[in-house]
Protein backbone atom coordinates (compact mmCIF):
# COMPACT_ATOMS: atom_id res chain seq x y z
CA UNK A 1 0.00 0.00 0.00
CA UNK A 2 2.01 3.25 -0.62
CA UNK A 3 2.41 6.01 1.44
CA UNK A 4 3.04 9.79 1.41
CA UNK A 5 5.27 11.38 3.67
CA UNK A 6 5.46 15.23 4.11
CA UNK A 7 8.11 16.93 5.16
CA UNK A 8 9.88 20.13 5.92
CA UNK A 9 10.22 23.00 8.67
CA UNK A 10 7.05 23.09 11.16
CA UNK A 11 7.65 27.15 11.78
CA UNK A 12 8.37 29.69 9.06
CA UNK A 13 8.50 33.64 9.43
CA UNK A 14 5.97 36.00 7.75
CA UNK A 15 7.17 36.93 4.44
CA UNK A 16 9.77 33.83 3.63
CA UNK A 17 8.80 30.99 1.60
CA UNK A 18 7.33 27.87 2.68
CA UNK A 19 8.69 24.73 1.40
CA UNK A 20 7.43 20.87 2.07
CA UNK A 21 7.94 17.89 0.25
CA UNK A 22 6.19 14.94 -0.77
CA UNK A 23 7.65 11.31 -0.53
CA UNK A 24 5.93 8.70 -2.99
CA UNK A 25 6.53 5.37 -1.32
CA UNK A 26 6.38 3.28 -4.32
CA UNK A 27 7.86 5.20 -6.50
CA UNK A 28 4.93 5.33 -9.13
CA UNK A 29 4.78 9.01 -9.30
CA UNK A 30 5.09 8.89 -13.11
CA UNK A 31 1.33 7.32 -12.90
CA UNK A 32 -0.64 9.60 -11.30
CA UNK A 33 -1.82 13.45 -10.38
CA UNK A 34 -0.61 14.74 -7.12
CA UNK A 35 -2.37 17.49 -4.83
CA UNK A 36 -1.27 19.33 -1.73
CA UNK A 37 -4.23 20.50 0.58
CA UNK A 38 -4.16 22.49 3.46
CA UNK A 39 -6.83 23.18 6.78
CA UNK A 40 -6.02 25.62 8.83
CA UNK A 41 -6.50 25.33 12.70
CA UNK A 42 -10.23 24.19 13.52
CA UNK A 43 -11.45 25.32 10.13
CA UNK A 44 -12.62 23.21 6.63
CA UNK A 45 -10.25 21.61 3.61
CA UNK A 46 -8.66 24.43 1.15
CA UNK A 47 -6.85 22.40 -2.10
CA UNK A 48 -3.56 24.29 -3.00
CA UNK A 49 -3.14 23.13 -6.32
CA UNK A 50 -2.48 19.79 -8.39
CA UNK A 51 0.24 18.63 -11.26
CA UNK A 52 0.58 15.50 -13.04
CA UNK A 53 4.47 14.87 -13.63
CA UNK A 54 4.55 15.64 -17.57
CA UNK A 55 2.51 18.63 -17.05
CA UNK A 56 1.28 21.87 -15.96
CA UNK A 57 0.56 22.72 -12.39
CA UNK A 58 -2.83 23.83 -11.68
CA UNK A 59 -3.31 26.47 -8.80
CA UNK A 60 -5.59 27.98 -6.48
CA UNK A 61 -6.96 30.86 -7.94
CA UNK A 62 -7.19 32.44 -4.64
CA UNK A 63 -3.32 31.01 -4.21
CA UNK A 64 -1.92 31.78 -7.78
CA UNK A 65 1.19 34.13 -7.89
CA UNK A 66 2.44 33.12 -4.15
CA UNK A 67 2.30 29.08 -5.12
CA UNK A 68 4.40 26.58 -7.14
CA UNK A 69 4.07 23.08 -7.55
CA UNK A 70 7.18 20.52 -8.85
CA UNK A 71 7.38 17.18 -9.29
CA UNK A 72 11.35 15.69 -8.77
CA UNK A 73 10.81 11.49 -10.28
CA UNK A 74 14.21 10.80 -9.82
CA UNK A 75 13.55 11.25 -6.05
CA UNK A 76 9.53 10.02 -6.50
CA UNK A 77 8.41 13.35 -4.69
CA UNK A 78 6.64 16.01 -5.27
CA UNK A 79 7.24 19.45 -3.53
CA UNK A 80 5.06 23.03 -2.48
CA UNK A 81 6.22 26.57 -2.55
CA UNK A 82 4.75 28.96 -1.10
CA UNK A 83 5.58 32.80 -1.00
CA UNK A 84 5.38 35.78 1.08
CA UNK A 85 3.54 33.67 3.95
CA UNK A 86 1.07 34.90 6.52
CA UNK A 87 -0.33 34.09 10.01
CA UNK A 88 -3.40 33.00 7.40
CA UNK A 89 -0.72 30.38 5.70
CA UNK A 90 -0.60 28.54 9.38
CA UNK A 91 -2.08 25.20 8.48
CA UNK A 92 -1.55 21.25 8.56
CA UNK A 93 -0.54 20.78 4.85
CA UNK A 94 -1.53 17.51 3.01
CA UNK A 95 -0.41 16.01 0.06
CA UNK A 96 -2.68 13.63 -1.41
CA UNK A 97 -2.80 11.46 -4.41
CA UNK A 98 -5.57 11.74 -6.91
CA UNK A 99 -6.99 8.65 -8.03
CA UNK A 100 -6.52 6.78 -11.27
CA UNK A 101 -4.85 8.46 -13.81
CA UNK A 102 -6.77 11.64 -14.56
CA UNK A 103 -7.67 14.65 -12.35
CA UNK A 104 -10.96 13.48 -11.67
CA UNK A 105 -10.46 10.48 -9.35
CA UNK A 106 -10.85 11.49 -5.71
CA UNK A 107 -8.54 12.01 -3.48
CA UNK A 108 -7.83 8.06 -2.24
CA UNK A 109 -4.21 8.31 -0.81
CA UNK A 110 -3.45 11.06 1.84
CA UNK A 111 0.04 11.63 3.98
CA UNK A 112 -0.33 12.17 7.49
CA UNK A 113 0.29 15.89 7.48
CA UNK A 114 2.62 18.03 8.41
CA UNK A 115 1.63 21.61 10.58
CA UNK A 116 3.46 24.79 9.61
CA UNK A 117 3.45 27.58 11.91
CA UNK A 118 4.09 31.34 10.29
CA UNK A 119 5.57 33.23 13.23
CA UNK A 120 8.09 35.97 13.83
CA UNK B 1 -13.88 31.28 -7.10
CA UNK B 2 -16.98 29.10 -6.66
CA UNK B 3 -18.73 28.23 -3.36
CA UNK B 4 -19.97 25.12 -2.49
CA UNK B 5 -22.44 25.05 0.61
CA UNK B 6 -22.87 22.38 3.24
CA UNK B 7 -24.84 22.56 6.84
CA UNK B 8 -22.20 23.22 9.29
CA UNK B 9 -23.74 20.56 11.46
CA UNK B 10 -25.27 17.27 11.77
CA UNK B 11 -26.79 15.06 13.87
CA UNK B 12 -28.78 11.69 14.61
CA UNK B 13 -28.79 8.47 17.02
CA UNK B 14 -27.69 5.07 16.13
CA UNK B 15 -29.20 3.10 13.73
CA UNK B 16 -30.38 6.11 12.29
CA UNK B 17 -30.52 7.40 8.42
CA UNK B 18 -28.42 10.69 8.33
CA UNK B 19 -28.46 13.10 5.00
CA UNK B 20 -25.67 15.49 4.26
CA UNK B 21 -25.93 17.96 1.49
CA UNK B 22 -23.82 19.79 -1.00
CA UNK B 23 -25.60 22.58 -2.87
CA UNK B 24 -23.33 24.53 -5.98
CA UNK B 25 -24.02 26.16 -9.13
CA UNK B 26 -24.16 25.21 -13.18
CA UNK B 27 -19.84 25.71 -13.24
CA UNK B 28 -19.24 23.25 -10.49
CA UNK B 29 -21.42 20.85 -9.47
CA UNK B 30 -23.56 20.83 -11.96
CA UNK B 31 -20.73 20.03 -14.69
CA UNK B 32 -18.70 18.12 -12.60
CA UNK B 33 -18.19 15.08 -10.51
CA UNK B 34 -18.67 14.85 -6.50
CA UNK B 35 -16.74 13.19 -4.03
CA UNK B 36 -17.02 13.36 -0.51
CA UNK B 37 -14.33 12.90 2.39
CA UNK B 38 -14.61 11.46 6.09
CA UNK B 39 -12.35 13.12 8.39
CA UNK B 40 -11.84 11.60 11.91
CA UNK B 41 -10.60 13.55 15.04
CA UNK B 42 -7.17 14.29 14.22
CA UNK B 43 -6.78 12.49 11.35
CA UNK B 44 -6.30 12.78 7.61
CA UNK B 45 -9.02 12.78 5.23
CA UNK B 46 -10.39 9.98 3.40
CA UNK B 47 -11.63 9.67 0.60
CA UNK B 48 -15.49 7.87 0.77
CA UNK B 49 -17.26 8.72 -2.62
CA UNK B 50 -15.73 9.32 -5.99
CA UNK B 51 -17.58 10.42 -8.56
CA UNK B 52 -20.93 10.78 -7.65
CA UNK B 53 -22.20 7.37 -6.11
CA UNK B 54 -18.39 5.35 -6.16
CA UNK B 55 -17.31 3.62 -3.36
CA UNK B 56 -13.69 3.00 -2.69
CA UNK B 57 -12.92 -0.95 -2.00
CA UNK B 58 -13.18 -0.90 2.03
CA UNK B 59 -15.83 1.77 2.27
CA UNK B 60 -18.68 -0.22 3.81
CA UNK B 61 -22.62 0.79 1.63
CA UNK B 62 -23.88 2.14 4.35
CA UNK B 63 -22.27 5.06 2.71
CA UNK B 64 -24.15 5.87 -0.53
CA UNK B 65 -23.83 9.56 -2.74
CA UNK B 66 -26.06 11.03 -5.22
CA UNK B 67 -26.59 13.77 -7.28
CA UNK B 68 -29.01 15.84 -8.90
CA UNK B 69 -28.57 19.20 -10.98
CA UNK B 70 -26.29 21.60 -8.98
CA UNK B 71 -26.86 19.53 -5.64
CA UNK B 72 -25.27 16.60 -4.32
CA UNK B 73 -25.94 14.26 -0.94
CA UNK B 74 -24.45 12.04 1.31
CA UNK B 75 -26.71 9.49 2.85
CA UNK B 76 -25.06 7.53 6.05
CA UNK B 77 -27.24 4.76 7.15
CA UNK B 78 -27.02 2.29 10.26
CA UNK B 79 -25.45 5.14 11.79
CA UNK B 80 -22.53 4.43 13.75
CA UNK B 81 -20.79 5.75 16.81
CA UNK B 82 -17.56 5.17 14.79
CA UNK B 83 -19.16 7.66 12.19
CA UNK B 84 -18.58 10.67 14.17
CA UNK B 85 -16.62 13.00 12.02
CA UNK B 86 -16.52 16.16 9.89
CA UNK B 87 -17.66 15.26 6.18
CA UNK B 88 -16.57 17.31 3.01
CA UNK B 89 -17.97 17.38 -0.07
CA UNK B 90 -15.93 18.30 -3.10
CA UNK B 91 -16.49 19.03 -6.77
CA UNK B 92 -14.38 20.66 -9.51
CA UNK B 93 -14.82 25.06 -10.69
CA UNK B 94 -14.92 25.32 -14.47
CA UNK B 95 -13.05 28.27 -14.50
CA UNK B 96 -11.21 30.37 -16.98
CA UNK B 97 -7.78 28.81 -15.12
CA UNK B 98 -9.16 25.67 -14.27
CA UNK B 99 -10.69 23.45 -13.52
CA UNK B 100 -9.89 23.93 -9.84
CA UNK B 101 -10.75 21.45 -6.70
CA UNK B 102 -13.25 23.58 -4.68
CA UNK B 103 -14.34 21.64 -1.05
CA UNK B 104 -17.65 22.33 0.73
CA UNK B 105 -17.18 23.99 3.85
CA UNK B 106 -17.92 20.93 5.52
CA UNK B 107 -20.29 19.06 8.14
CA UNK B 108 -19.43 17.95 11.25
CA UNK B 109 -21.51 14.94 11.93
CA UNK B 110 -22.23 14.02 15.86
CA UNK B 111 -23.72 10.57 16.80
CA UNK B 112 -26.15 11.17 19.79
Amino acid sequence: QVQLQESGPGLVKPSETLSLTCTVSDGFIRSYYWNWVRQPPGKGLEWIGYMYYSGRPNYNPSLKGRVTISVDTSKSQFSLKMSSVTAADTAIYYCARERGSSPEGGMDVWGQGTTVTVSS
Amino acid sequence: QSVVTQPPSASGTPGQTVTISCSGSNSDIGSNFVFWYQQLPGTAPKLLIYRNTQRPSGVPDRFSGSKSGTSASLAISGLRSEDEADYYCATWDDSLSGPDVVFGGGTKLTVL
